[in-house]
């Protein structure tokens, strides 16, 4: 089956720096790359994803690259702001019925 | 527009004991699932139904039963609960075509004693 590496396990940054977030997959099957902020006390949220016919995509603050050969995902927050303090989850769709992996999260910290 | 509710939000049981978590989903999503969260260890898949009377395994299914007798709902069952079951409970749903954006509701968070 897929499975899903991601790293750093926790990061810091101060108020109006990058984040940078990166994963792996394992199964070159994958063919869509969707990304969750979770907030202290809620359920996961999308924010952004990508589909594997498509090298990189953006939303304002925040940009999700692919490199299909490597295998690899990153998830790009520029301007950082206090309220993207959250554990972000990349995940990666293989199978049928719409079944995702997820990575292990990032306990994003943005320091004011 | 309630998306994805989940009852109750927080549960302590003892060892053996047994319960049902609910999810309800109004969104008219065809495929539900359900995850456990452990730290460090990301969102697991236990069950997963792709449509009324339907269920299959996930990743994690040993100790769980679940059940779909109406669409909207999607039932996560710990017959004999064990203090390897404390974890953060969510439910998830989609479409089963288009975007396949999976919802997600507040989580049930369960210790076992």
């Amino acid at each position: 089956g897929e499975n899903v590496e991601q790293h750093p396990s926790t990061l810091s940054v101060q108020e109006g720096d990058s984040a940078v977030i990166k994963c792996t997959y394992s199964d070159s099957a994958s063919n869509y790359f969707p990304w969750y902020k979770q907030e202290l006390g809620k359920g996961p949220q999308l924010i952004i994803d990508i589909r594997s016919n498509v090298g990189e995509k953006k939303d304002q603050r925040i940009a999700v690259t692919l490199n299909k050969t490597a295998k690899h995902f990153s998830l790009h927050i520029t301007e950082t702001q206090p309220e993207d303090s959250a554990v972000y989850f990349c995940a990666a769709r293989s199978g049928g019925y719409q079944k995702v992996t997820f990575g292990t999260g990032t306990k994003l910290q943005v320091i004011p | 527009n309630a998306g994805v509710t989940q009852t109750p939000k927080f549960r302590v049981l003892k060892t053996g004991q047994s319960m049902t978590l609910l999810c309800a989903q109004d969104m008219n999503h065809e495929y539900m699932y359900w995850y456990r969260q452990d730290p460090g260890m990301g969102l697991r898949l236990i069950h997963y139904s792709v449509g009324e009377g339907t269920t299959a395994k996930g990743e994690v299914p040993d100790g769980y039963n679940v059940s779909r007798l109406k669409k909207q709902n999607f039932l996560l069952g710990l017959e004999s609960a064990a203090p390897s079951q404390t974890s953060v409970y969510f439910c998830a749903s989609t479409t089963s075509g288009g975007q396949n954006i999976q919802y997600f509701g507040a989580g049930t968070r369960l210790s076992v004693l």
